[in-house]
């Protein structure tokens, strides 16, 4: 069974742009959650997306947005973009969604640098 | 907010050594997990607590949920080179339709040098 697939793997962009990330989730997982992780804060809940709907928001700016499509792959995207933004986005799906399970599967993570 | 406190940050570990470390929080969680983070790689699970007081094993890996529900801990048997990586604890907690997952800062295991 294919795991959680993020794309892309690597990419550097400039302060002020926009990125989006992509995440495809196990087959037949309905939910995609989406966590921001660095060396000084560690894994950090961006939010989570359940059946195209979004259930919980961790506590970033407005900046950070999200989306899920009828077929559970989920986008995240972030605009104007700060030095600070550079990290690893880990995407993660499960067959129930946070409200019912801890058991997350993870992708390998996109690694955004911002210069 | 919730804050899950890991300790130790960072160890240092000989093959064949036993391995502990725990999470606690001022928060009650649902349940606590236990994942394992290898480099340029997501976390994969290594455990899953669900009930106060339950100790639940995995090969060389234990772990028990605290029972106040405000702690746990994983131990690892006689340790070996794979088990180098960064180990991170989580605890869930739900309320009506919604869960969240915190996750502490990590333990990161080295081999001694």
């Amino acid at each position: 069974k294919a795991g959680v697939t993020q794309t892309p793997r690597y990419l550097i962009k400039t302060r002020g742009q926009q990125v989006t990330l992509s995440c495809s989730p196990i087959s037949g997982h309905r939910s995609v959650s989406w966590y921001q992780q660095t060396p000084g804060q560690g894994l950090q809940f961006l939010f989570e997306y359940f059946s195209e709907t979004q259930r919980n928001k961790g506590n970033f700016p407005g900046r950070f947005s999200g989306r899920q499509f009828s077929n559970s792959r989920s986008e995240m995207n972030v605009s104007t973009l700060e030095l600070g933004d550079s990290a690893l986005y880990l995407c993660a799906s499960s067959l129930v969604g946070l409200a019912a399970t801890g058991e997350l599967f993870f992708g390998e993570g996109s690694r955004l640098t911002v210069l | 907010g919730q804050q899950l406190n890991q300790s130790p940050q960072s160890m240092f570990i000989q093959e064949g050594e036993d391995v502990s470390m725990n999470c606690t929080s001022s928060s009650i969680f649902n349940t606590w997990l236990w994942y394992k983070q290898d480099p340029g790689e997501g976390p994969v699970l290594l455990i899953a607590l669900y009930k106060a007081g339950e100790l639940t094993s995995n090969g060389r890996l234990t772990a028990q949920f605290g029972i106040t529900r405000k702690d746990s801990f994983l131990n690892i048997s006689a340790s070996i080179p794979s088990d180098v990586g960064i180990y991170f604890c989580a605890g869930r907690f739900e309320w009506g339709s919604q869960g969240n997952l915190i996750f502490g800062k990590g333990t990161k295991l080295s081999v001694k040098p």
